[in-house]
């Protein structure tokens, strides 16, 4: 079993409507939970950060945390061609802090 | 304010021989992480510096690869002798503390042929 499950997509929205990326992991003792964007060929760009249940939001981007159910997942509201990327769940188990697992990502295209 | 700088952006080499890449971390991050993604994997720990100390090298694959932080500053990556498999991005991050999120490289693209 991964550590860090995310659907690999592609996850096809059209503009300005609500895109929702999904991440499951498998250690319950994770502490830290980030979103991370990459387009193709750069580098991985932190979103958001959570570490405790509930909702973050920040501008277009909500985060949501629910630890019972070892679940993750990013909102991207009124969504932009410009959004169009691959998201990465990142995690931070309870062993060890600096280091994180990342899911296999899920690639965003956002219909203009 | 500089961010997370690695060299090369690209390197083509042949089974058996030695490359060295190179990560400068953002100036005052003591904390420096390589990361690797082979061909559609996902992204993998290698290991963790904190200054000059590997703090964490449980994921470096085998002897082949050997990190270096001399004086805290720059690290470097180097496989000797490299294999196919050794191919991938391999990326370079840095961050002020442990539960800080990282900023990362834009990664070297290894091809072993």
């Amino acid at each position: 079993q991964k550590e860090v499950e995310q659907n690999s997509g592609p996850l096809s929205v059209p503009e300005g409507a609500i895109a929702s990326l999904n991440c499951t992991y498998s250690d319950r003792g994770s502490q830290s939970f980030f979103w991370y964007r990459q387009y193709s060929g750069k580098s991985p760009e932190l979103i958001m950060s959570i570490y405790s249940n509930g909702d973050k939001e920040d501008g277009r981007f909500t985060a949501q945390l629910n630890k019972a159910s070892q679940y993750v997942s990013l909102l991207i509201r009124d969504s932009q061609p410009s959004d169009s990327a691959t998201y990465l769940c990142a995690v931070k188990n309870g062993n060890n802090f600096n280091k994180f697992y990342f899911g296999s990502g899920t690639k965003l295209n956002v219909k203009p | 304010e500089a961010g997370v700088t690695q060299f090369p952006s690209h390197s083509v080499i042949e089974k058996g021989q030695t490359v060295t890449l190179r990560c400068d971390p953002i100036s005052g991050h003591d904390n420096l992480y390589w990361y690797r993604r082979v061909m559609g994997k996902e992204i993998k720990f290698l290991l963790h510096f904190v200054k000059e100390s590997k703090q964490d090298e449980s994921g470096m694959p085998n002897n082949r690869f050997l990190a270096e932080r001399t004086g805290g500053t720059y690290s470097t990556l180097k496989v000797q002798p490299a294999e196919l498999e050794d191919s991938g991005v391999y990326f370079c991050a840095s961050s002020e503390g442990a539960n800080y999120g990282y900023t990362f490289g834009s990664g070297t693209r290894l091809t072993v042929v």
